[in-house]
């Protein structure tokens, strides 16, 4: 029973273009949200949260959008940099309870 | 370098062995969690340890094992390995072990590989 998921297991974007990274969750009651990335032969690093009382957060390229009543939120990279080439994990949090990850979206960005 | 060390990168075994993964946390950080990643799989997560004790259970199956000492080190045990026990397997860490910090720093993982 998957509660977080990411329904793309890839995306390509041209360098300069926006990427967008959606993710959808079932559980109305997590109250945080994360965004992680991961590079081949490391761990996940953190990019960006929201709180669930939030509808937007943004951090220089990197935009997080909450929509709580469709239990849906995306990660907008503008403009995507061939660096940015990842695999993205969204996160959801409820209470205390540990971190529940999707199975992530694979960006390519392509010069 | 993000602060959390596993050992080892690599572990190749037969089925039915035991193997022992090992993780460091980041200075300071009470918490420990560990998180499976198989093929087409996202993280699960596996167990999670606050300053010695036992803080929350994920899908983990009763063929594995974890602890936390008190040096904060971690160690999962896992045994009578099957071919789906192949995975990426993840070690995190955080400063406390409730809502206070939401942020993990993951160590780069051990790739477990059973044939």
């Amino acid at each position: 029973d998957q509660q977080v998921k990411q329904n793309s297991p890839s995306l390509s974007v041209q360098e300069g273009r926006i990427s967008i990274l959606n993710c959808d969750y079932t559980n109305s009651m997590f109250d945080y949200f994360l965004w992680y990335k991961k590079y081949p032969a490391e761990g996940p690093t953190f990019l960006i949260s929201i709180s669930s009382i939030k509808d937007k957060n943004e951090d220089g390229r990197f935009t997080v959008f909450l929509n709580k009543s469709a239990k849906h939120l995306s990660l907008h990279i503008v403009p995507s940099q061939p660096g940015d080439s990842a695999v993205y994990f969204c996160a959801a949090i409820l209470l205390n309870t540990p971190l529940v990850f999707g199975k992530g979206t694979r960006l390519s960005v392509i010069a | 370098d993000s602060g959390v060390t596993q050992t080892p990168k690599h572990l190749i075994t037969a089925t039915g062995q035991r193997v022992t993964l090992r993780c460091s946390p980041r200075s300071g950080d009470l918490s420990v969690y560990w998180y499976q990643q198989s093929l087409d799989q996202g993280l699960q997560f596996l167990i999670q340890y606050y300053n010695g004790e036992e803080r929350a259970k994920g899908n983990i199956l009763e063929r594995f094992s974890a602890q936390q000492f008190p040096d904060l080190h971690s160690e999962l045990n896992l045994s009578s390995l099957e071919l789906g026990d192949s995975a990426l397997y993840f070690c995190a860490s955080s400063v406390g072990g409730s809502r206070q910090n939401y942020g993990y720093t993951f160590g780069s993982g051990t790739r477990l590989t059973v044939v």
